[in-house]
């Protein structure tokens, strides 16, 4: 079955505490992207990236590092959380950057830091 | 940042009844539209995808529409059912979504 799979679902963790969320994907899309989802602010883009080693910003990276060394996975890693990270994230994937393609979501990791 | 506004930001209908809300977009260098549901606790789906001025498209009782020149789309629900109620979010080109419109079909 064509999935993301995001994991943890659920996290509680302190201010300054590292830590990272997994996100893999099995279709070989070479597009992947993280964002956040606040109340009243919709979906921000986090990161992106347009294949292995290639990695951009978004709209809001402040506070937030990513790697893509495999085609498959985009961890998300908070160096240092704190708590206006307090958020519910989501990866995403698709084909590539053409815009006609739709993106593939994860269900989502829903993060409180303390 | 590329402003995408939806609404209404919620709507509650009848069962039966037919509803349509609207996402506008800027109307100048035109990318593509997506339309995903979203429903509680699960991950947003991808409805259609509309690329070319005056595209119209449908999936059983759901369709939309899309005007380029004047940077907005509807989604039309016919006869909406409780199954229906979902967040719609409006993705535009693949980076930049509404605030999405929570919709609450009552029995």
């Amino acid at each position: 079955e064509a999935q993301v799979t995001q994991n943890p679902r659920y996290l509680i963790t302190v201010t300054g505490k590292k830590l990272t969320v997994t996100c893999s994907q099995n279709m070989n899309h070479e597009y992947m992207s993280w964002y956040r989802q606040d109340p009243g602010l919709g979906l921000r883009q986090i990161y992106y990236s347009m294949n292995v080693e290639v990695t951009d910003k978004g709209d809001v990276p402040e506070g937030y590092k990513v790697s893509r060394k495999e085609k498959r996975n985009f961890p998300l890693i908070l160096e240092s959380p704190s708590p206006n990270q307090t958020s519910l994230y989501f990866c995403a994937s698709s084909w590539g950057l053409g815009s006609n393609q739709p993106q593939h979501f994860g269900d989502g990791t829903r993060l409180s830091i303390l | 940042i590329l402003n995408v506004e939806q609404s209404p930001q919620s709507l509650h209908v009848q069962e039966g009844d037919s509803t349509n809300f609207t996402c506008s977009f800027p109307s100048s260098n035109f990318y593509a539209l997506h339309w995903y549901r979203w429903e509680t606790a699960k991950s947003p789906e991808a409805l259609f995808v509309m690329t070319l001025n005056g595209d119209e498209k449908k999936k059983g009782r759901i369709s939309a529409t899309l005007n380029t020149k004047e940077g907005y789309s509807y989604l039309y629900i016919k006869g909406s059912q409780p199954e229906d109620s979902a967040t719609y979010l409006c993705g535009y080109g693949q980076f930049y979504f509404g605030t999405g419109t929570s919709l609450t079909v009552i029995p």
